[in-house]
């Protein structure tokens, strides 16, 4: 079982909808978790982080932590073309290091 | 205020030879991670460094060695390289003792060829 893992996709969203991304994670001691974007030849940037059970809001973008299932997701509002990119889950695990999930590509169709 | 710089950006190596890449973290941060991005993969950590000392390490072989310097710059060097050595080298690095809230701040990266 892989530490973080995600749907590679592609996913493939209209603009203006909501995209949904999932991730799930093993180590039920991981305390903090992030989600970074990363376009096509760049490097990772941080979005979003979350540390509770529940959701946290940073303006289009909703980040939701379900410990007890072990989920993280990001919901993205309104999704514009400069969304598309790959999107890393990051797990800061109990061995206090970050671990990354293989990506989900994400497309914004016009 | 310069984020994480790595040099160099591209770096073609011959199979069997030894690479050095360095890495500048951010103002401020004193722990600072080696992680290999394959194409169409995520980021593999290979080790964190803090306090000049290798802290933590992921599953890479020995080949994959590091440094980190009293002004808390950082070498990855990588001996005997091999064909599936050939990735996006990224260096990371965060505040101190705050990894677990802030994450990493990534560098641009350095482009490894082995051929």
């Amino acid at each position: 079982q892989k530490e973080v893992e995600q749907n590679s996709g592609p996913l493939s969203v209209p603009e203006g909808a909501i995209a949904s991304l999932n991730c799930t994670y093993s180590d039920r001691g991981s305390q903090s978790f992030f989600w970074y974007r990363q376009y096509s030849g760049k490097s990772p940037e941080l979005i979003m982080s979350i540390y509770s059970n529940g959701d946290k809001e940073d303006g289009r973008f909703t980040a939701q932590l379900n410990k007890a299932s072990q989920y993280v997701s990001l919901l993205i509002r309104d999704s514009q073309p400069s969304d598309s990119a790959t999107y890393l889950c990051a797990v800061y695990s109990s061995a206090s290091k970050i671990i990354f999930g293989s990506g989900t590509r994400l497309s914004i169709r016009p | 205020d310069a984020g994480v710089t790595q040099s160099p950006t591209h770096l073609i190596k011959t199979r069997g030879q030894q690479v050095t890449l360095r890495c500048s973290p951010k103002s401020g941060h004193d722990t600072v991670s080696w992680y290999q991005q394959a194409l169409g993969q995520g980021p593999q950590f290979i080790f964190q460094y803090y306090e000049e000392e290798e802290r933590q390490r992921g599953n890479f072989p020995d080949r994959f060695s590091g440094h980190q310097f009293p002004n808390y710059s950082s070498e990855l060097n990588v001996n005997a390289l091999l064909l599936g050595d050939s990735a996006l080298y990224l260096c990371a690095s965060s505040p101190p003792g705050q990894l677990n809230i802030y994450g990493y701040t990534f560098g641009s990266g350095t482009r490894l060829t082995v051929v």
